[in-house]
């Protein structure tokens, strides 16, 4: 079966620190990859979205970027955090699309809460 | 306009009621749609998905209005392990970019 693995479950980290959250994946090969995150009482807004190694799409601007250096990895970093940046992290991934699919539903790791003081 | 759009609660309702949620889309070109539950500080999960035809889950029915562009789920029965977020999820585009509802609020009280 298929698990997702998503590390720290918390941070707390000060204001222009650096940031890298680590996201696998296992039992499933060429993953569509995905960066949430979500501020307190809000819903869900997409970060990054990845469909292969070193394939990714970034959904609104800020000073946060994501690598997928091997298909099943998927890290979000930030050279200097903002206070802004304080919210819950979420990694999902969904199996990739075969031809004629219209899209699948996506599963989630337990998520990261992060703190910028 | 957002592209997906929720009445954010509250609902608070009794055991053993029927309450139900709408939830509306801006992309006519939207051909995937989900409702996820959210607990409290926890990760989405998978509620159900919804079919063009409707489908329905145990105590759980959801339903798609293309033509309105509105996704609805009814509970019925509602159980205290009811409460929580509930999440309307659409795909964006042709492929597998979601885009997540802010969600509504449920409270089954006894």
């Amino acid at each position: 079966s298929q698990t997702i693995h998503q590390w720290p479950a918390t941070l707390v980290q000060p204001v222009g620190s650096p940031l890298s959250l680590e996201c696998t994946v296992e039992g499933t090969s060429n993953p569509n990859l995905y960066w949430y995150r979500q501020a307190a009482g809000r819903g869900l807004q997409l970060l990054f979205y990845s469909v292969g190694i070193g394939q990714i799409s970034s959904e609104v601007p800020q000073n946060l970027s994501a690598s997928r250096p091997q298909d099943r990895q998927f890290i979000l970093s930030s050279k200097k955090l903002l206070l802004s940046d304080s919210g819950f992290y979420l990694c999902a991934w969904s199996p990739g699309l075969v031809f004629g699919e219209v899209s699948t539903e996506a599963f989630f790791g337990q998520g990261t809460r992060l703190t910028v003081v | 306009r957002k592209e997906v759009e929720q009445d954010p609660g509250p609902f608070n309702v009794p055991e053993g009621a029927t309450v139900a949620f709408n939830c509306t889309y801006s992309n006519s070109a939207s051909q995937s749609f989900f409702w996820y539950r959210q607990d409290c500080r926890k990760e989405p999960k998978l509620l159900m998905s919804v079919y063009s035809s409707g489908n329905e889950d145990g105590r759980f029915t959801a339903q798609l209005n293309r033509a309105s562009q509105y996704i609805s789920l009814l509970i019925r029965d509602s159980k205290l392990s009811d409460s929580a977020t509930y999440l309307c999820v659409v795909n964006k585009e042709y492929g597998n970019k979601l885009v997540f509802g802010a969600g509504t609020i449920l409270r089954v009280k006894s």
